[in-house]
């Protein structure tokens, strides 16, 4: 059974442009989470959606960011006209139910650095 | 003040000793309690979790839980040069899937 998979690994971009980072999560699993990890900080949280709705969007910037978790396809983190201080790492977890946090599987990251 | 506060570190240690990981918090609401792995460049990975208040074992991992001082920790015993990693704090209230962390703590364990 693979693991929580994102790509890609690593993204650079410029500022001004936008960033794409894509989350499939482990197979039966419908409900998916995304954070943000600062250099030299914890995660942060910033999204949790299950298959086609956002259920709390309480941790995502206002402005830039959206995200989306069709009923086909992985989840997607978007971030428009991206700026240096979104340069973090990107992770998604998936779980089967919601209720259990310790049931979150994290996946690999995703490294934005913007130049 | 951070909601969960974590000592970053860096913590290093001989091959064989007992390591103690401490997180303090601020909200009484947080029931569940979890502590993670994280290898450099790496997610975090679920190390062990404890509802409430209390002790958990699990072979050379302890976790304990007070909190009527808020206080959660994380001991390692006969400590490995594998055990090198950065160990996350987490918490949450009840039913409530998001999760704060601790901003972690660097161990190395040197052989």
């Amino acid at each position: 059974n693979a693991g929580v998979m994102q790509n890609p690994r690593h993204l650079v971009r410029r500022r001004g442009q936008e960033a794409r980072l894509r989350c499939s999560p482990m197979k039966g699993h419908s409900h998916v989470y995304w954070y943000r990890q600062l250099p030299e900080e914890g995660l942060k949280f910033m999204v949790y959606l299950q298959k086609e709705n956002i259920i709390d969007e309480s941790g995502m910037p206002k402005e830039r960011f959206s995200a989306e978790f069709p009923k086909e396809g992985p989840s997607i983190l978007r971030i428009q006209q991206v700026v240096r201080g979104d340069s973090a790492a990107y992770f998604c977890a998936s779980s089967e139910a919601s209720g259990r946090p310790y049931e979150q599987y994290f996946g690999p990251g995703t490294r934005l650095t913007v130049t | 003040q951070k909601e969960v506060e974590q000592d970053p570190g860096p913590l290093s240690v001989p091959e064989g000793a007992i390591v103690s990981l401490n997180c303090t918090y601020s909200n009484s609401a947080f029931q569940y309690f979890m502590w993670y792995r994280q290898y450099s460049r790496k997610g975090p990975e679920l190390l062990m979790y404890t509802y409430s208040s209390g002790n958990k074992e699990d072979g050379r991992f302890t976790a304990q839980v007070d909190k009527s001082s808020k206080y959660i920790s994380l001991f390692i015993r006969d400590s490995q040069p594998s055990d090198s990693a950065t160990y996350l704090c987490a918490m949450t209230e009840y039913n409530n899937n998001d999760m704060r962390f601790g901003a972690g703590t660097r161990l190395t364990v040197k052989p």
